[in-house]
C-alpha cells in the first residue's frame, strides 16, 4: 500500500505570495492531520479531520492559513500571503481509529516550506 | 491540556551500549502514550504504544518502554544501540475520546550513535 503522499517536497516562494501544499492520506483512513515542525516550536498540531470534517483548527496561527478537504483521498493546506516565519515543514498524517489503531499516525514525508 | 517533557535534547551512545530515553507527561486522565521515531529529511514512524494493561510495552527495532503513573514517565529503552538507531525520538501523549484526536508531542531528544 501506498503511504502518506505529499507534494511537493520543497517549496520556495517569496513573501505575499500564496502556497499550497497537498495531502493523499492512506486509502480507508478516517483521521487526517496537518502538523508543522520548526526548531523553534517542535511538531505543532495545526488543524485535524474527521471523515472530511475539520474537528479542531484551534492550531491554526491566523487567517492567513486555511485547510480543506473535499473528499476522503485529498487534502490542502493553503497559506497566503506567505511570510518568512512560516518556513517550516508541514506533515500531513492519517489514521484510522478502529481496529485499536487509534492514535497510531502515518506520517508523509514532509513539504519543506521556505518563504524569502 | 496535556503536554509532553523530553528533558534530554540530545543524547550520544556508543554503538552496543544501552540506551534510555526520558519522557514525563501531564494528562488529567488515563493517558494514551506513543513513541515516534524520525530519520533526517522523513517524516515520524510507529516504535511502540501504551494504551492500557501491561505497564512495559515492546516495539519495532528492538525497542521497548515502561509506562509508569507514579512517575508520569514513559522511558524508552534498548539493550543494545546500532549505528541505524539514529535519529530524532518523540514521544507523545495522546487525548480525545479514543485517543485519537490531539496528539500532543514532545520536543523530541536527538540521539547519536559513536563507532
Amino acid at each position: 500500500d501506498a503511504g502518506v503522499i505529499q507534494s511537493p517536497r520543497h517549496e520556495v516562494t517569496e513573501m505575499g505570495q500564496e502556497v499550497t501544499l497537498r495531502c493523499k492520506p492512506i486509502s480507508g483512513h478516517d483521521y487526517l492531520f496537518w502538523y508543522r515542525q520548526t526548531m523553534m516550536r517542535g511538531l505543532e498540531l495545526l488543524i485535524y479531520f474527521n471523515n472530511n470534517v475539520p474537528i479542531d483548527d484551534s492550531g491554526m496561527p491566523e487567517d492567513r492559513f486555511s485547510a480543506k478537504m473535499p473528499n476522503a483521498s485529498f487534502s490542502t493546506l493553503k497559506i497566503q500571503p506567505s511570510e518568512p516565519r512560516d518556513s517550516a515543514v508541514y506533515f500531513c498524517a492519517s489514521s484510522l481509529k478502529r481496529g485499536g489503531q487509534n492514535g497510531v499516525l502515518f506520517f508523509g514525508e514532509g513539504s519543506r516550506l521556505t518563504v524569502l | 491540556a496535556q503536554s509532553v517533557t523530553q528533558p534530554d535534547i540530545h543524547i550520544t551512545v556508543s554503538e552496543g551500549a544501552s540506551l534510555e530515553l526520558r519522557c514525563n507527561y501531564s494528562y488529567g486522565a488515563t493517558p494514551y502514550l506513543f513513541w515516534y521515531v524520525q530519520s533526517p529529511g522523513q517524516g515520524l514512524q510507529l516504535l511502540l504504544k501504551y494504551f492500557s494493561g501491561d505497564t512495559l510495552v515492546q516495539g519495532i527495532k528492538g525497542f521497548e518502554a515502561e509506562f509508569k503513573r507514579s512517575q508520569s514517565s514513559f522511558n524508552l529503552r534498548k539493550p543494545s544501540v546500532h549505528w541505524s538507531d539514529a535519529a530524532e525520538y518523540f514521544c507523545a501523549v495522546g487525548a480525545g475520546n479514543f485517543g485519537n484526536e490531539k496528539l500532543t508531542f514532545g520536543t523530541g531528544t536527538r540521539l547519536t550513535i559513536i563507532p
